[in-house]
């Protein structure tokens, strides 16, 4: 157990339909971030938020939509997607965004293994 | 452009053996180096870290040496045991770009009873 847990572990959805990925964390930590992980590619970092605040969008197609509320729960929206957008999404927190050392050690949740048909 | 890479997308060792993963970086600016490890239907858990101004750091069981001067990681497994097979990812902290992490493509360690 990390601290930081995912819902739904699996899903699957047709390219029409409009589901959403949550996270939450247990940790007190003020960063919480979205990855993409596909088979055989590195960690694709999609969007990244300090303090509720959004300080990242990594050029993620807007089918994809973040929300977080609260420091402690972060959503992904997701609608219209396309075969290609089957990945794992892993939600990732830190203490907070800062330079140096173990604020930025990042604790991950297991993953949603997402099928899009 | 910045990148963290490794030299093998597999590794496979005899159970009891010592284990070395490794890891190119090119940004000179990288201060802080994590070591990952995800096992099969998990998310990556936390290893060992380093910052910049170490040569070497110990865990249990593992060790993390880095070569600033060749912008080198490696994380070595002492005697290597069939619950540490996984995929290891290697991460870099950009000390100008906050606390976003650079993460490797991963290495896959097999481990042979």
């Amino acid at each position: 157990e990390t601290g930081v847990t995912q819902t739904p572990r699996h899903l699957v959805m047709g390219m029409t339909n409009k589901k959403s990925l949550k996270c939450e964390q247990h940790l007190g930590h003020n960063a919480m971030y979205w990855y993409k992980q596909s088979a055989k590619k590195p960690l694709e970092l999609m969007f990244v938020y300090n303090f509720k605040e959004q300080t990242e969008n990594n050029s993620v197609p807007s089918r994809f939509s973040p929300e977080c509320p609260n420091s402690s729960h972060l959503f992904l929206h997701l609608h219209t997607l396309q075969p290609e957008d089957s990945a794992l999404y892993l939600c990732a927190s830190s203490q907070e965004l800062r330079s140096g050392g173990r604020y930025n050690e990042q604790f991950f949740g297991p993953g949603t293994r997402l099928t899009v048909l | 452009g910045e990148s963290v890479g490794l030299h093998l997308p597999t590794l496979s060792v005899q159970e009891g053996d010592n284990s070395i993963i490794n890891c190119a970086y090119s940004n000179s600016a990288s201060d802080y180096f994590i070591w990952y490890k995800q096992e099969s239907g998990k998310g990556p858990q936390f290893i060992i870290d380093i910052r910049s101004n170490m040569d070497k750091r110990q865990g249990q069981r593992v060790t993390v040496l880095l070569n600033k001067t060749v912008k080198h990681l490696s994380l070595q497994i002492a005697a290597t045991q069939p619950g540490d097979s996984a995929v290891y990812f290697c991460a870099e902290n950009l000390y100008n770009q906050g606390g976003k992490l650079i993460f490797g493509q991963g290495t896959e360690l097999s481990v042979k009873p």
